[in-house]
């Protein structure tokens, strides 16, 4: 079964730009949440989407936003980039992601943005 | 605000030894605990998950769990030096009947391990 797919895999943009990230999931997976990985801030959580429905975000301002389409694949969107959002963003799909003990979450190998 | 705290080492570790990879959380309620190991300019790998108090083993892996100390760990028995890499703890946390689970990650332990 094929992994967590990404793209672009690398991405070069400037302040002030927008920019739109692609994930697809495993196969079957229904849930899939981006992160933001950064040296300083560690892996952050930034939103989850489910069925086409955003459940859950994280402390992110509102710049940064999602969707999810009926094949379970899901965009994400950062809008006016800073330079702080340079960033790996990471994608991670899930195959239900309620309150299972055993639901677990594989990560696609990541989008490295860079802002200049 | 729900932490996960990992010593950010760098853990150096002689070849053949156990490394030992320490966690603790803060939010109680937190459900399930999952170790993931991240080698450089890569993603997070999947190691394993544990949910109940205890040891789980597989193959040189082993995790322990201990809810009440709020401690999950990591063993690694006869490191190799491809176990080098930053070692992340992840808490699965969310309200109960919801829907709103997520991860939440520690910074990283980086280990290396001496050939």
């Amino acid at each position: 079964k094929a992994g967590v797919t990404q793209t672009p895999r690398y991405l070069i943009k400037t302040r002030g730009q927008q920019v739109t990230l692609s994930c697809s999931p495993i196969s079957g997976h229904r849930s899939v949440s981006w992160y933001q990985q950064t040296p300083g801030q560690g892996l952050q959580f930034l939103f989850e989407y489910f069925s086409e429905t955003q459940r859950n975000k994280g402390n992110f301002p509102g710049r940064f936003s999602g969707r999810q389409f009926s094949n379970s694949r899901s965009e994400m969107n950062v809008s006016t980039l800073e330079l702080g959002d340079s960033a790996l963003y990471l994608c991670a799909s899930s195959l239900p992601w309620t309150g299972g003990n055993q639901e677990t979450q594989y990560f696609g190998p990541g989008t490295r943005l860079l802002v200049l | 605000q729900k932490e996960v705290e990992q010593n950010s080492g760098p853990l150096s570790v002689p070849e053949g030894a156990i490394a030992s990879l320490n966690c603790t959380y803060s939010d109680r309620g937190s459900q399930s605990f999952f170790w993931y190991r991240q080698y450089s300019g890569k993603s997070p790998e999947l190691i394993m998950f544990i949910y109940s108090n205890g040891d789980k083993e597989d193959g040189r892996f082993t995790a322990q769990l201990n809810k009440a100390s709020q401690y999950v760990s990591l063993l690694i028995r006869d490191s190799q030096p491809s176990d080098s890499a930053t070692y992340l703890c992840a808490v699965k946390s969310g309200s109960s009947g919801g829907s709103n689970y997520k991860l939440t990650f520690g910074k990283g332990t980086l280990l290396t391990v001496n050939p």
